[in-house]
């Protein structure tokens, strides 16, 4: 099965810096990669996925870019903010599978 | 439009005993996922339910059971607990049966097993 790794464990950045966390994944059929939030106290929160036919994915000060050939893709947050403060997971997905196949987490810290 | 609704937020339980989560998907969903995730650690997949049928379960042993209901809400039930089952229950539903899609996910219910 799809085994995903993901790093750091835990990461503190500047207010205003940039915040990158890498994941690898080990199935070459997964087409799929979500990131998701998950704040204190709450269920996680898609906030950018990125499908096998791209390379990179922005949205505002989110970025998510994914090499294929190196089974790796990266969530890059850029201007942090103290609300970027949580846990931070990716995910692979293949059309092959049927279910998510999780990162251990990031925690994200942002100093004001 | 409502999200996905868990039930209980919190739950204690002794060492041998049944707990029983249960998950209201978002309106139109028909699948819905559960996963555990113990303190430190990622989300671990458990089950998956599409159209009132297991599609799929992860590596956990039969005491870990569930079903789903015409109205695709689904419930999930552990049986003979163990302390080591105390974890957040997290529940998220999908409109397709795809897994290759968004999944919404619930807030949680938070078993503790003494």
């Amino acid at each position: 099965g799809e085994n995903v790794e993901q790093h750091p464990s835990t990461l503190s950045v500047q207010e205003g810096d940039s915040a990158v966390i890498k994941c690898t994944y080990s199935d070459s059929a997964s087409n799929y990669f979500p990131w998701y939030k998950q704040e204190l106290g709450k269920g996680p929160q898609l906030i950018i996925d990125i499908r096998s036919n791209v390379g990179e994915k922005k949205d505002q000060r989110i970025a998510v870019t994914l090499n294929k050939t190196a089974k790796h893709f990266s969530l890059h947050i850029t201007e942090t903010q103290p609300e970027d403060s949580a846990v931070y997971f990716c995910a692979a997905i293949s059309n092959t599978g049927n279910q998510f196949y999780f990162g251990t987490g990031t925690s994200l810290t942002v100093i004001p | 439009e409502a999200g996905v609704t868990q039930s209980p937020t919190h739950l204690i339980k002794t060492r041998g005993q049944q707990a029983t989560l249960r998950c209201s998907p978002i309106s139109g969903h028909t699948s819905v996922y559960w996963y555990q995730q113990a303190l430190g650690l990622g989300l671990q997949f458990l089950l998956w339910y599409d159209e009132g049928e297991e599609r799929n379960r992860g590596n956990f042993p039969p005491r870990f059971s569930g079903r789903q209901f015409p109205n695709y809400s689904s419930e999930l039930n552990v049986n003979a607990l163990e302390l080591e089952d105390s974890a957040l229950y997290l529940c998220a539903s999908t409109s397709l049966a795809g897994v290759s899609n968004e999944q919404f996910f619930g807030p949680g219910t938070r078993l503790t097993v003494l």
